[in-house]
């Protein structure tokens, strides 16, 4: 079984401070972690994702996110919010290819001008 | 760059009704997912799909529920009968079969679904 615990629901931060959000897994095995974002009204789209190679994994748009093993954990940071960084952002967890996501209950940011 | 792509945006229908959610994934892509999310709570896996045939499901995902590939473009989601907890946000994803046991599921934009 797996499954994911985002720690916060909202994140407010001013612009130009840094962001993080908490995330941790659990799984019985090797997982992959993905973290996706969903801007108002649109899809989920790929921030990054960890499949066992650098635990240190960088994304589109400054995000970057470390693996944990000890902690089983897998928050992601970026140094410089920007105003378009509002939005919604899904930290989740796979077993392996084909095999279903499974997602935490979301972030919610709020970057404030 | 390819994207899924889904039909309607949004579909209101009445409790009991038919519906069919319509998907193009990512034209090389042989994974295909159903997911849903009801207002407030968490995004859920509903299926999976490889092979023209379905290779995971939920308990969600009971008899009212059904999935096929009808060409070669089209993967639909067909709920029977439509409760009115059937209401959420319904997002089709595709994936590549990627060597390494890793992928990437690409969403769509989803499917407003509102059973009245």
């Amino acid at each position: 079984a797996q499954s994911v615990t985002q720690l916060d629901s909202h994140v407010s931060v001013s612009e130009g401070t840094p962001v993080l959000l908490r995330c941790n897994y659990s799984s019985s095995y090797s997982p992959s972690l993905f973290w996706y974002v969903q801007h108002p009204n649109k899809g989920l789209q790929l921030l990054l994702k960890y499949t066992s190679a650098a635990t240190l994994v960088k994304g589109i748009n400054g995000f970057e996110a470390e693996f944990k093993k000890s902690e089983t954990s897998f928050h992601l940071t970026k140094p410089s919010a920007h105003m378009s960084d509002a939005a919604e952002y899904f930290c989740v967890v796979s077993k392996a290819a084909g095999n279903k996501l499974t997602f935490g209950g979301g972030t919610r940011v709020l970057v404030k001008p | 760059e390819p994207e899924v792509t889904q039909t309607p945006s949004h579909q209101v229908t009445q409790m009991g009704q038919e519906v069919i959610l319509r998907c193009v994934p990512i034209s090389n892509h042989l994974y295909f997912y159903w997911y849903r999310q009801i207002l407030g709570q968490k995004v859920e896996f509903l299926v999976s799909f490889y092979n023209n045939e379905i290779s995971e499901k939920s308990e969600i995902f009971d008899d009212q529920f059904s999935v096929e590939r009808p060409d070669g473009s089209n993967f639909t989601l067909k709920i029977r009968s439509t409760k009115l907890e059937d209401s959420a946000m319904y997002f089709c994803a595709s994936s590549e079969l990627a060597s390494g046991g890793t992928d990437t599921q690409y969403f769509g934009p989803g499917t407003r679904l509102t059973v009245l």
